[in-house]
């Protein structure tokens, strides 16, 4: 149980377009999710969470207008970056933390989709 | 703000050996994941500690929570080299995971 995926796994983008990335709960469902962005050999960085039906919380340092972020139900949660440029180009990863469906506090990840701008 | 310190941050040691990997963390928390990751790949839940003399072992690997102290182990027994991979701790202050930098670990004949 617990099963997160994210599409697409991998995407290629030119300099100038946006990219979505979908998150979804297959099992439960995610009162909570959260966007981590990880660069080569870093760890992981939280850069928002979001709450069904409610506006992101972006963490400091992290452009919103830039990141836009839809959790628009339960089961899933949109991350669309726009006007994509070369240094947006990282691994993403997702993960939901849901009150119904494995555990309350646990944060359950997804695959990951790794974003190159071109 | 919260702060987790893992070390070391990089290891290599011969299969059959032991070690210990530490993570520190600068506030108060009952709750500690530990988190393997393989390259290219997501994170890989390994164990969750909820409390203050937690300990869990799964195959070689034995994670321990101390919280008054705010620090947890993940002791490996007798490496192979299957173990080798990036390992990371987090730790959950209520909020969001605060992870820190990760453990890249590589066992080696």
């Amino acid at each position: 149980g617990a099963v997160v995926s994210q599409h697409p796994s991998w995407v290629i983008c030119k300099s100038g377009t946006s990219v979505k990335i979908e998150c979804r709960s297959l099992d439960f469902q995610a009162t909570t999710m959260f966007w981590y962005r990880q660069f080569p050999k870093q760890s992981l960085m939280l850069m928002a969470t979001s709450n069904e039906g409610s506006k992101a919380t972006y963490e400091q340092g992290v452009e919103k207008d830039k990141f836009l972020i839809n959790h628009a139900s339960l089961t899933l949660s949109t991350l669309t970056v726009t006007s994509a440029h070369p240094e947006d180009s990282s691994f993403y990863i997702c993960s939901a933390r849901g009150a119904s469906g494995g555990t309350s506090y646990e944060q359950y990840f997804g695959p990951g989709t790794r974003l190159t701008v071109t | 703000e919260l702060k987790v310190e893992q070390n070391p941050l990089f290891l290599s040691m011969q299969e059959g050996k032991n070690y210990t990997i530490y993570c520190n963390y600068s506030t108060t928390s009952d709750r500690l994941y530990w988190y393997r990751q393989d390259p290219g790949k997501s994170l890989e839940s390994l164990f969750v500690l909820l409390s203050n003399g937690a300990v869990k072992q799964e195959g070689r690997l034995m994670a321990s929570l101390d919280t008054k102290a705010r620090l947890s182990t993940l002791h490996i027994t007798a490496a192979v080299h299957d173990l080798s991979a990036t390992y990371f701790c987090a730790v959950d202050p209520g909020y969001a995971l605060n992870f820190g930098k990760g453990t890249s670990l590589l066992v080696t004949p």
